[in-house]
């Protein structure tokens, strides 16, 4: 069974500041995708970033970034310039690229906090 | 588009009791998704539909636990007989199978506390 791992509970970072959040998982499979998502506080869960294990190259979107380590098995986050509205709980999820669903596995979260 | 819905939003009551929760997925999505979040933990999937057609559910599902999707529109939860253990996030997600690069989209999720 596929399983995903966020060892840091919490991570702080200022403002205006980078910060990388860790995500490793375990499969099998050759062939899957990564994602990470936001939760805001009493708000709803957002897709920020996914990665197609196929693909070497690290997805980028905006101020987020990846860095992908197939062999490694480690899909860590980016976050850069931060911002005041980044302040979430971020969950690193992991969906089999076979298989009848993409339902997602996730992490255990890794709450951010953005100090002014 | 007004994204996935979720009725309601809280839900408390007393232990022994039913409840029934509500998904509206988005209008397009022909696949629909249950997941159950406790604090401090990541969603862990229930239960998965394309169209009306339940195709799979997890052994967290217990007996207790029904959902349903009538028509492949709209979703119900269902808990019988809750238990305190019943407390958590339920998360509601809806995606369109006609790609593999579909996104899962979340509701707000129902807040149940069983007393």
């Amino acid at each position: 069974a596929q399983t995903v791992t966020q060892s840091q509970p919490e991570m702080s970072v200022q403002e205006a500041e980078t910060v990388t959040l860790s995500c490793t998982y375990d499969t099998s499979e050759s062939d899957y995708y990564l994602f990470w998502y936001k939760q805001p506080p009493s708000r709803q869960m957002i897709l920020v970033i996914r990665q197609e294990a196929y693909k070497q190259q690290n997805a980028t979107e905006n101020r987020f970034s990846v860095n992908f380590q197939k062999a490694a098995k480690s899909f860590s986050l980016k976050i850069s310039d931060s911002q005041l509205g980044d302040a979430a709980m971020y969950f690193c999820a992991y969906r089999s690229a076979s298989g009848a669903t993409n339902k997602l596995i996730f992490g255990t979260g890794t709450l951010l906090a953005v100090q002014p | 588009d007004t994204g996935v819905s979720q009725d309601p939003r809280h839900k408390i009551t007393k232990r022994g009791q039913n409840v029934t929760f509500r998904c509206d997925p988005i209008s397009e999505h022909n696949r629909l998704y249950w997941y159950r979040q406790t604090l401090g933990q990541g969603p862990e999937f229930l239960t998965y539909f394309q169209n009306e057609a339940q195709l799979e559910k997890s052994r967290l599902l217990s007996d207790r636990f029904s959902a349903e999707r009538p028509k492949g529109s709209f979703s119900t939860l269902e808990i019988q007989r809750t238990e305190q253990g019943d407390s958590a996030m339920y998360l509601c997600a809806s995606s369109f199978a006609g790609t593999d690069r579909s996104p899962l989209h979340f509701g707000n999720g129902t807040r149940l506390t069983v007393t």
